[in-house]
C-alpha cells in the first residue's frame, strides 16, 4: 500500500531531550516535507526537501533540523526540544515538486508534548 | 496579509444543503491551487486539486478566479459525513513550498 508512515504517532517528553520523529514514503516521492499544526494558526512548514542532500526551511524552521540521506527518508530532529514546540506534526511527499498533477500525500501525523 | 486565508467557520448546514467555501491567496503569482479536507485529529487528505477550468468529482465542484485571486469549493447535497474541517492550499509561484490556510469547518446536521 502507498503510504507515507510517520512513527511515533504520540511522544510525551521533556524539555531539552533531543527526540527524532521519523518518516519514510514507499512511493518513490522526491518531494518530502514537515509541517506542525496548531490551533488557530493551520499547517506551517518547517522544512523540505526536493533530493537526496538537498532540504531547504520552510516558514518554522527555528529548533528543528532535518536530513534526506535516502529517498524514503526524511526524519525530523528536534535537538533541545521546548514546551513551544508541543504541536501535532505531520510529514507528507509528494512525486515531484508539489503541483496540480503531483499534490501532497500527508502521514498520518505524531502527536509531540513538551514538558 | 496572511498568504492564504480562510473562513474558519464553523458553517452548520442541513443535510442535503449546498455550501460554497472560499479562500483567497495574496500573492499573484502563485500557480497551483488545491482542497485538502482533514477529520478532527486525522492527516490531510486530497480532496480535489483545482484546475484553471474549474473541475468537478461528484458532489464536489473546485473553482479558481485569478483576477479575484480566490479558489472555492462548492459542496452539493451535503452528507453527514462531509463534516469536516476543509483546507486550501496553494504553491506560491517559484517556491517549493505549498502553504495552506487555516481550514474551515464544515458541519453537516440531520
Amino acid at each position: 500500500e502507498a503510504q507515507v508512515t510517520q512513527n511515533p504517532r504520540y511522544l510525551i517528553t521533556v524539555t531539552g531531550k533531543k527526540l527524532t520523529v521519523t518518516c519514510s514514503q514507499n512511493m518513490n516521492h522526491e518531494y518530502m516535507s514537515w509541517y506542525r499544526q496548531d490551533p488557530g494558526l493551520g499547517l506551517r512548514q518547517i522544512y523540505y526537501s526536493m533530493n537526496v542532500e538537498v532540504t531547504d526551511k520552510g516558514d518554522v524552521p527555528e529548533g528543528y533540523k532535518v536530513s534526506r540521506k535516502e529517498k524514503r527518508n526524511f526524519p525530523l530532529i528536534l535537538e533541545s526540544p521546548s514546551p513551544n514546540q508541543t504541536s501535532l506534526y505531520f510529514c507528507a511527499s509528494s512525486l515531484d515538486s508539489p503541483d496540480e498533477y503531483s499534490p501532497l500525500h500527508f502521514g498520518n501525523g505524531t502527536r509531540l508534548t513538551v514538558t | 496579509r496572511k498568504e492564504v486565508e480562510q473562513d474558519p467557520g464553523p458553517f452548520n448546514v442541513p443535510e442535503g444543503a449546498t455550501v460554497a467555501f472560499n479562500c483567497t491567496y495574496s500573492n499573484s503569482a502563485s500557480q497551483s491551487f488545491f482542497w485538502y479536507r482533514q477529520d478532527c485529529r486525522k492527516e490531510p487528505k486530497l480532496l480535489m486539486s483545482v484546475y484553471s477550468s474549474g473541475n468537478e468529482d461528484g458532489r464536489f465542484t473546485a473553482q479558481l478566479n485569478r483576477a479575484s485571486q480566490y479558489i472555492s469549493l462548492l459542496i452539493r447535497d451535503s452528507k453527514l459525513s462531509d463534516s469536516a474541517t476543509y483546507l486550501c492550499a496553494v504553491t506560491p509561484g517559484g517556491y517549493q513550498k505549498v502553504t495552506f490556510g487555516i481550514g474551515t469547518k464544515l458541519q453537516v446536521i440531520p
